[in-house]
């Protein structure tokens, strides 16, 4: 069984406000990975790290920005808040070199007013 | 451009078998082809992978076919906790591990 972490589960916040939306796992996984999904759609990526001090942006633009500056943690940052960014936000972790079996945490529901 | 597509919903009863099929017609020799579900937005969980031969486990059989252009999820005795929405994905490995989800297919399982 996969331990991967994310809080808050639920954040409501202003316009303009910078958050940060914490990812952590215990497995001493190399990859991390952020989906974003809004409801009833496909997830897609917007930021993975393949190792400590590396970051790369996904498939989908984001303003958001992220850091690996420890093996098991992987924050999300978003300077300024807009109701844009309004959404749900996934983390996931993966560590087999052969397969992709990759393990989510439980998201984090942002809602920008 | 998909990779892969699925139905986007089916209904099954209780206790019967659900079978969610996947077209990949466009896989290469060395993907895999993965299967997950997320249920009601929670994160997506890994349920099974295959590369050529039918895998089974605790959860699910996946059966691929010959040319592996397609394959099925077996759900054999499904119960109303298998609604979800189910992803067929592809993953080829090497230095590339990042997986697209489609938009999946919607079971939901009745009474």
């Amino acid at each position: 069984e996969a331990d991967i972490y994310q809080t808050p589960r639920y954040l409501v916040i202003g316009t303009g406000k910078k958050i940060t939306l914490e990812c952590s796992q215990t497995m001493g996984h190399d990859k991390m990975y952020w989906y974003q999904q809004d409801p009833g759609m496909e997830l897609h990526l917007i930021h993975y790290s393949y190792g400590v001090n590396s970051t790369e942006k996904g498939d989908l633009s984001s303003e958001s920005t992220v850091s690996r500056i420890r093996t098991e943690h992987f924050p999300l940052t978003l300077e300024s808040a807009r109701p844009s960014h309004t959404s749900q936000y996934l983390c996931a972790s993966s560590g087999d070199r052969v397969r992709e079996t990759q393990y989510f945490g439980p998201g984090t529901r942002l809602l920008v007013l | 451009d998909a990779k892969t597509t699925q139905p986007p919903s089916m209904d099954c009863a209780e206790g019967r078998a659900a079978n969610l099929p996947c077209n990949h017609s466009t896989i290469s020799g060395n993907e895999y082809v993965y299967w997950y579900r997320q249920i009601h937005s929670q994160g997506p969980q890994y349920i099974i992978h295959g590369l050529k031969n039918n895998e089974t486990n605790e959860m699910a059989s996946l059966i691929i076919t010959e040319d592996r252009k397609s394959s099925t999820l077996i759900l054999p005795h499904a119960t109303l906790r298998d609604t979800a929405v189910y992803y067929c994905t592809r993953y080829s490995g090497g230095s590339n591990y990042k997986l697209t989800f489609g938009k999946g297919t919607l079971l939901t399982v009745n009474p």
